[in-house]
């Protein structure tokens, strides 16, 4: 089944202690992204990834560190996570022209940085 | 820059009501490509269509319906005959063709189905 997962689905932590959301895709998209969701903000993209080993910012990229050292493997890192990073995370994957197909989504990782 | 203006924050039907929930876009570029999606109270986002901005044809799939206009810059989707499962935050999207494939989102529409 083609899919993209997250883990982990829900994460309580305190501010300062670094962090690691992980997420894989199963088909092959050369096109990884995260993006964040608060409410009244809708979804903004953190970073993406064109392809292995090419990463780069997106709208609100500060605090955050991404990797792609593997094309299905997109992780998104929280050195020092901060209360104002409290937010629903969604990790995506597609082609890299829309012109293919629509952008597929992980499920969502609940994080709360206390 | 690219914007996506969802104006209603919240929307309250009864059952079987049609309800219509609005999406005005902004871009510079020609070629793109327009997006809703659905969050259900569990939280995944749903897929529901994706229109490029040559086809404008309106779209019906069962009880969904989209309207896209570029003479106004809006891409507006109808659900006919509202059912309690309707409910959902419903999200439009737009992504440019041409240096990859980010998704500009608008802030979410929350529709509410009551009996």
């Amino acid at each position: 089944e083609a899919q993209v997962t997250q883990n982990p689905r829900y994460l309580i932590t305190v501010t300062g202690k670094k962090l690691t959301v992980t997420c894989s895709q199963n088909m092959n998209h050369e096109y990884m992204s995260w993006y964040r969701q608060d409410p009244g903000l809708g979804l903004r993209q953190i970073y993406y990834s064109m392809n292995v080993e090419v990463t780069d910012k997106g709208d609100v990229p500060e605090g955050y560190k991404v990797s792609r050292k593997e094309k299905r493997n997109f992780p998104l890192i929280l050195e020092s996570p901060s209360p104002n990073q409290t937010s629903l995370y969604f990790c995506a994957s597609g082609y890299r022209e829309p012109s293919y197909n629509e952008q597929f989504f992980g499920p969502g990782t609940r994080l709360t940085v206390l | 820059a690219q914007k996506v203006t969802q104006a209603q924050t919240e929307i309250s039907v009864v059952e079987k009501e049609d309800v219509t929930l609005d999406c005005v876009y902004e871009t510079r570029d020609t070629t793109y490509y327009l997006f809703w999606y659905k969050q259900p109270p569990s939280g995944e986002l749903v897929f529901l269509i994706r229109r490029n901005s040559f086809d404008e044809q309106n779209e019906i799939s069962g009880r969904y319906s989209w309207n896209f206009q570029k003479s106004t810059s809006s891409f507006n989707f109808t659900i006919t005959a509202s059912q309690v499962v309707d409910s959902a935050v419903y999200f439009c999207a737009l992504t440019l063709t041409g240096g990859g494939n980010k998704l500009t989102f608008g802030t979410g529409t929350q529709l509410k189905v009551e009996l």
